[in-house]
């Protein structure tokens, strides 16, 4: 069965710290590793698309890496913001049969704080 | 940010009633999803159209029917509501290519109240 974990389930964090977001995949065949922010009250928005063949994307202060080999991802968070508090999902999607399959993480609450 | 709007945003309703959630995109994208949030659970798969008429049944299907009329609009029914039905629902399109492969685009979700 797929599955995707992420940790830790919450952090806090003070404004201008970085910080690590980890998610741990079992997907196969692996197609590509999404992450996303979603703020509360509102649908999730895209913050980057990682292939098998790339190991890091970084979108403003958001990085992500990719370890297709031990099956895991970050989201590396620089110089944090209020506005980043907002909870963050991890999605795996698996490739087959002219389709592809989606599996999402729980997410990871983001809290900074002044 | 993509076009799609989901109505209503909010509803509470009683056991037994017949519930219609809405989703309508201005993109013009071929597939289109609705999704459940609960927590500790990550967002899954009701129910995906891929085209007009073309619905197929996800992860989660069970007491949900679909439609899509029009490309437009993707309609999401619970015929008879439960409890167990009280969840915030997403709708959510993708573009042209495979089914999944593409960016996916969120709406603002429906919060749904079951008593």
């Amino acid at each position: 069965k797929n599955q995707v974990e992420q940790s830790p389930q919450s952090l806090i964090i003070l404004e201008g710290k970085n910080c690590t977001l980890q998610c741990n995949y079992t997907v196969s065949p692996f197609s590509n590793l999404r992450w996303y922010k979603q703020d509360t009250g509102r649908g999730p928005v895209s913050l980057t698309i990682m292939t098998f063949s790339e190991n890091t994307k970084s979108n403003g202060r958001y990085t992500a890496t990719l370890d297709a080999d031990t099956k895991q991802s970050s989201l590396h968070i620089t110089a944090s913001q209020l506005s980043d508090s907002a909870s963050y999902i991890c999605v795996v999607t698996a490739s087959g049969a002219g389709s592809y399959q989606l599996t999402f993480g729980k997410g990871t609450k983001l809290s900074v704080i002044p | 940010d993509a076009g799609i709007t989901q109505s209503p945003r909010h509803k509470v309703t009683e056991t037994g009633t017949p519930v219609t959630l809405r989703c309508h995109q201005t993109e013009n994208h071929r597939y289109m999803y609705w999704y459940r949030q609960d927590p500790g659970h990550g967002l899954r798969l009701i129910h995906y159209s891929y085209g007009v008429k073309d619905t197929d049944k996800g992860e989660v299907s069970d007491g949900y029917s679909v439609s899509r009329s029009k490309t437009e609009d993707f309609l999401l029914t619970l015929e008879s509501a439960t409890s167990s039905q009280t969840s915030v629902y997403f709708c959510a399109i993708s573009g042209p290519g495979t089914r999944g492969a593409g960016e996916l685009f969120f709406g603002e979700g429906s919060r749904l109240t079951v008593l």
